[in-house]
């Protein structure tokens, strides 16, 4: 199945810093979903988009979902060290029925 | 709250054992997913089904079957477990699609599985 293009593989920062990833597709998605999975554990969800340019926050989480509908975005403001794991990105498929992953992005956050 | 159980955490088999993995979402959803995660390859499906005793084979099928006699439960099994088969599965449910957005994918906690 078709795997999505994250960036970047990893990231080292200090703590306070922002963070930026991406997502991109070679398909439209009619939704775009981001989780965030710590060691050991399955993944949770942060932040869900089902329309092409909302632009959704929780907390310090700011996701968008592109324009073309093919691509999204996460920012984490101001990291801190709890922020520390593999982020990755979802998408859905016009069926609905089929989800689609990105690799992950590795967060270090340095104190 | 959303919950999506696994009821193993931690398994390890002997090579050429059967095993089972369960899994049971109390979201009343059509759909339901595993998956299998290992480092450098990211999620990759192994079944899917959209309903009961429906099933779909996904891009890793080989070596696994499903069943799925409730909507609730979806169970994966390994007839004869192999080494190869040492990882991370990943159950998840979603509610279905056919063109209505605004669905998202549920997982659960993980089964680490190691063959031995």
């Amino acid at each position: 199945g078709q795997q999505l293009n994250q960036s970047p593989q990893s990231m080292f920062i200090q703590e306070g810093e922002d963070v930026s990833m991406n997502c991109t597709s070679s398909s439209i998605f009619n939704t775009w979903l981001w989780y965030k999975q710590d060691p050991g554990e399955g993944p949770v969800l942060l932040i869900a988009l089902y329309k092409a340019g909302e632009l959704t926050s929780n907390g310090r989480l700011t996701a968008q979902f592109g324009i073309t509908r093919k691509d999204s975005f996460l920012n984490i403001s101001a990291s801190i060290p709890s922020d520390v794991g593999i982020y990755f990105c979802a998408g859905q498929d016009y069926t609905g029925n089929q989800f689609y992953f990105g690799t992950g992005t590795s967060l270090t956050v340095i104190p | 709250d959303v919950k999506v159980t696994q009821s193993s955490r931690y398994l390890v088999k002997r090579t050429g054992e059967k095993v089972f993995l369960e899994c049971v979402q109390d979201m009343d959803h059509e759909n339901m997913f595993w998956y299998r995660q290992d480092p450098g390859l990211g999620l990759r499906l192994i079944y899917f089904s959209y309903d009961v005793k429906m099933k779909e084979k996904g891009d890793i099928p080989e070596g696994y079957s499903v069943s799925r006699e409730k909507k609730e439960r979806f169970s994966l099994i390994l007839e004869s477990a192999s080494t190869n088969q040492t990882s991370m599965y990943l159950c998840a449910s979603s509610s279905p699609g056919q063109g209505r957005i605004g669905n998202t994918i549920y997982f659960g906690e993980g089964s680490w599985l190691t063959v031995v």
